[in-house]
C-alpha cells in the first residue's frame, strides 16, 4: 500500500480566507482524487488531479472554489478558496495505481471554518 | 442521487459474535467494490475488495460476499473485538476508480 501524506492534518481557518492542502505519496501513482467528507457524512469525490493537466471536477465543484495542482507523479495539493463555515469538513486525498490495485486514502486534512 | 447504500446506519454486536455489514448498489454495470474502514479522527483505510466476476473473498477475518443478480454487497467479520468499532463504508467504482460512497454503517462492539 501507499503511504500517503497530507498537511496540514488540522486547522482552524478564518472566513473568507483560503487553503491549500498538500497531499504527498511515497511513490508514483496513476490516479489521485481528492474526496470531501462533511461531519457525520459520507465521502464525495471533488475531482481527479490529473499530472501535467487541468483536474477533472465532479458535479457541483469548480475549479474556481477548488483548484488543484499535480506537478508530478507524487504530489498534488487542493486549494479551499473563500471559505465559509459550510467547508467545514475532512479533505481527503487518496491514490491508485493502473496495475489494478486498489485505492488508498490519507488520513485526512480537518478543516474548520470560524 | 448515491448508487451505493447501506441497509443500515447502526450495528451492534457483542464481542467474539460474527458481524455482517450490508451494502445496496444499483448500477448493474459496476465492476469494482470495496469495503473501508473509518476510525474515529482518521482516514478511511482499505479492508477487502471484489470484482464484479467474483462472488467471494477472503481476507484476514473477513470476508466480502457480492450478489449481482440482487445488487448486494455484504462484509462479514469473524469473531469480533473491540478495534473493529468503527464507520464502515461500501464503494463503488464509478469509472476511472472514481468511488461513490454510501452512506456508512456504525459498529459499536460490547464488550
Amino acid at each position: 500500500s501507499a503511504v500517503i501524506s497530507q498537511k496540514p492534518s488540522r486547522d482552524i481557518c478564518q472566513r473568507g480566507t483560503s487553503l491549500t492542502i498538500q497531499c504527498q505519496v511515497d511513490s508514483q501513482v496513476t490516479m489521485m482524487f481528492w474526496y470531501r467528507q462533511q461531519p457525520g457524512q459520507s465521502l464525495t469525490l471533488i475531482a481527479t488531479a490529473n499530472q501535467g493537466s487541468e483536474a477533472t471536477y465532479e458535479s457541483g465543484f469548480v475549479i474556481d472554489k477548488f483548484p488543484i495542482s499535480r506537478p508530478n507523479l507524487t504530489f498534488s495539493t487542493l486549494t479551499v478558496s473563500n471559505m465559509s463555515p459550510e467547508d467545514s469538513s475532512i479533505y481527503l486525498c487518496s491514490v491508485g495505481y493502473d496495475s489494478g490495485n486498489t485505492i488508498y486514502f490519507g488520513e485526512g486534512s480537518w478543516l474548520t471554518v470560524v | 442521487g448515491e448508487s451505493v447504500g447501506l441497509h443500515l446506519p447502526t450495528l451492534s454486536v457483542q464481542e467474539g459474535d460474527n458481524s455482517i455489514i450490508n451494502c445496496a448498489y444499483s448500477n448493474s454495470a459496476s465492476d469494482y467494490f470495496i469495503w473501508y474502514k473509518q476510525e474515529s479522527g482518521k482516514g478511511p483505510q482499505f479492508i477487502i475488495d471484489i470484482r464484479s466476476n467474483m462472488d467471494k473473498r477472503q481476507g484476514q477475518r473477513v470476508t466480502v460476499l457480492l450478489n449481482k443478480t440482487v445488487k448486494h454487497l455484504s462484509l462479514q467479520i469473524a469473531a469480533t473485538q473491540p478495534g473493529d468499532s468503527a464507520v464502515y463504508f461500501c464503494a463503488e467504482n464509478k469509472g476511472d476508480y472514481k468511488l461513490s460512497f454510501g452512506a456508512g454503517t456504525t459498529v459499536t462492539v460490547r464488550a
